[in-house]
Order: structure tokens, then sequence, then C-alpha cells
């Protein structure tokens, strides 16, 4: 059964740092990858995705993930962290019409 | 693009009474709808998937006489908590698909929170 792991429960972060998010997955196929954002009392919004082809994504918001078949890892990255990028972020995995099954998710904390 | 909206973004009900939600596809025909519960600080929990002209498929545990599925065009599936008690209180979410997608992408609406007194 397909399964994701996001190990970090919560990150803080000072603003203008880096940031990675990590996420494991388990799946029999080549997976198709999301991360979404949630704000508080919000929906999900997609940051991006993995189907095939560059293992480096480009999302919006000046987000990236790499996709790590070998270490069955898609991380997700930003160069500098902004206040406004503090929320929830959620790794999924599935595929075709498979339904898709997320992270627990990590919470982003953004320190002055 | 692919813009989905949910109505009410929150609903106050008595104990005892129904409640439906709607979920809309604003600009993009769905064939699948999917809806999800969230409880505070977890993750979403897929409770069933709708597809438009059918019944809609429910996950294990999740009751399907309580929850009522509707999926009756391609842009509006409803969500029915009958007869709500308060541990039905919780934020329900729903996404759909593209009518055609392959890949699984699923766009979110905004969510309605829940409150069962």
């Amino acid at each position: 059964a397909q399964s994701v792991t996001q190990p970090d429960i919560h990150i803080t972060v000072s603003e203008g740092a880096s940031l990675e998010l990590r996420c494991n997955y388990s799946y029999g196929a080549t997976p198709y990858l999301f991360w979404y954002v949630q704000s508080p009392g919000q929906g999900l919004q997609l940051l991006l995705k993995y189907f095939s082809g560059d293992t480096l994504v480009q999302g919006i918001k000046g987000f990236e993930a790499e996709f790590k078949r070998s270490q069955s890892s898609f991380n997700l990255r930003k160069p500098s962290v902004h206040w406004s990028d503090a929320a929830e972020y959620f790794c999924a995995v599935g595929a075709g019409f498979q339904k898709l099954v997320f992270g627990t998710g990590t919470r982003l904390l953004v320190s002055p | 693009g692919a813009v989905v909206s949910q109505h009410p973004s929150w609903v106050i009900c008595k104990s005892g009474t129904s409640v439906k939600i709607e979920c809309r596809s604003l600009d993009f025909q769905a064939t699948t709808m999917f809806w999800y519960r969230q409880f505070p600080k977890q993750s979403l929990m897929l409770m069933a998937t709708s597809n438009e002209g059918s019944k809609a498929t429910y996950e294990q545990g999740v009751e399907k006489d309580k929850f009522l599925i509707n999926h009756a065009s391609l842009t509006l599936s409803t969500l029915t908590v009958t007869s709500a008690h308060p541990e039905d209180s919780s934020f329900y979410i729903c996404s759909a698909r593209l009518a055609g997608d392959l890949y699984n992408e699923q766009f979110f609406g905004p969510g309605t929170r829940l409150t069962v007194l």
C-alpha cells in the first residue's frame, strides 16, 4: 500500500534562511508526487507536482522539489523563506485513478 | 483556472439536524470529486470519491447513510451530513479532478467548518 512520511511535525526557520521539508514515500510503481500548502482555516493550494521527466521540479512562490527514486524522497526546498510562508505543508502521492495519500504534514514557523 | 468553491464556508447547527455542503468546480468539468475530513492539526482523511452520475465510493469506516454524497452534474457535488452530532464537527474539504486527467491532480476547495452544538 502506498504511504507518505513527513518526519518533521514542525520546523522553525528564520526569515531569509533556506528551507527543506522532507517527504518519503512508499509506492509500488512510478509515483505521482505533490506538495500542497495550507494556511489556517483554508483549503490546500498546489505548490508543485512531479509526474515524470526532470527530477527537479519548480513550483509557485519560489519553491522547488527534487525527486530521488533511490531514496524514495521528494523533498521541498526554498532558498529564502518569507514570513508569509508560515503554513502547513503536505506531501502526497498517487497515480492514475488511485486516491491521493497524504503525509501528516509539517508546520512551518518563520521567526523574525 | 481550475478553481473549486465550497459553500458554506462555515456552518453552525443543532444536534440532530442535517447540513448540506456544496462543492463546485467553477471553470472546468470534474467527473470525479473527493470529500475529505480534517481534524485540528491533522492530515486530510479521504471520506469518499464521488463520480458524476454514479454512486459515491466510501472509504472504510465512513457511514454512507450519515454522509450522503450526490454528484449530479460535472460541476457540482454535495455532501449532506444527516442527523449531525457534535462528533461530526470538523473541517470538510472537497477536491475535484479534471475530466480526462490521468495524473490524479486534484484542485481543492477552501473548506467548510462545521460546528454541531
